[in-house]
């Protein structure tokens, strides 16, 4: 089946501009992250959507950016007035709903969009 | 300051030859990840261990979750060209399904 996709690939935009990422996770996951990777390091953690619950934004490094997921599907990570320590590969995963301690489920990540702020 | 230490960060070695990649934490995990990411993807999945002391093999690689579940080590035998990657690792808490993701080890294994 389908894997994670994410648009654009690649995102080069002037600082001080705004910039929308979409993300579409695969069918049937209920959960959905976003991680921002500063090149060849290791991921951030932003944001988490777990089903209908309000999600977890403590990753979020300021409050020009902000994520939303629209009927639990399709998310979409919006960054404002974006400045040039912005420039990275924002990468989405999505995964079945976590159940509690003890179970974790395989986070499946797409390809990533590659920002580039001039 | 990460979480989740992974060292070397970059490595490179010849073909046929062996090596190991640590990941170090002074926080314990319920269960910890490695991943394996190639240039314009995202990271895929290799192996989950979740019990402390726990060992997985994976053809010619070996995973080991320490015994107080802090830390864990990939080796990877008789290492391949097609082993060259960034390889990540990854642990979770009993706080939900976030993952605390290390630094990376950067592998290039030359022919």
């Amino acid at each position: 089946g389908a894997g994670v996709s994410q648009s654009p690939s690649n995102k080069v935009t002037e600082k001080g501009k705004d910039v929308e990422l979409r993300c579409d996770p695969i069918s049937g996951h209920t959960a959905l992250y976003w991680y921002r990777q500063s090149l060849g390091q290791g991921l951030e953690f932003l944001i988490y959507f777990q089903g209908n619950s309000a999600p977890d934004k403590s990753g979020l490094p300021s409050d020009r950016f902000s994520a939303e997921r629209t009927g639990g599907s399709v998310s979409t990570l919006t960054i404002q007035r974006t400045q040039q320590e912005d420039s990275a590969v924002y990468l989405c995963a999505s995964s079945h709903q976590y159940r509690g301690t003890g179970t974790s489920y395989e986070q499946y990540f797409g390809p990533g969009t590659r920002l580039t702020v001039t | 300051t990460q979480l989740l230490e992974q060292s070397p960060q970059f490595l490179s070695i010849q073909e046929g030859e062996n090596l190991t990649v640590y990941c170090n934490s002074s926080s314990v995990f319920s269960s910890l990840q490695w991943y394996r990411q190639e240039p314009g993807e995202g990271p895929v999945l290799l192996v989950t261990v979740v019990t402390g002391g726990e060992v997985k093999k994976l053809k010619r690689l070996t995973f080991q979750f320490g015994d107080a579940r802090k830390d864990s080590s990939l080796h990877i035998t008789a290492a391949q060209p097609g082993d060259t990657g960034l390889y990540l690792c990854a642990g979770k808490t009993n706080a939900g399904n976030m993952l605390t993701f290390g630094g990376g080890t950067r592998l290039m294994v030359k022919p």
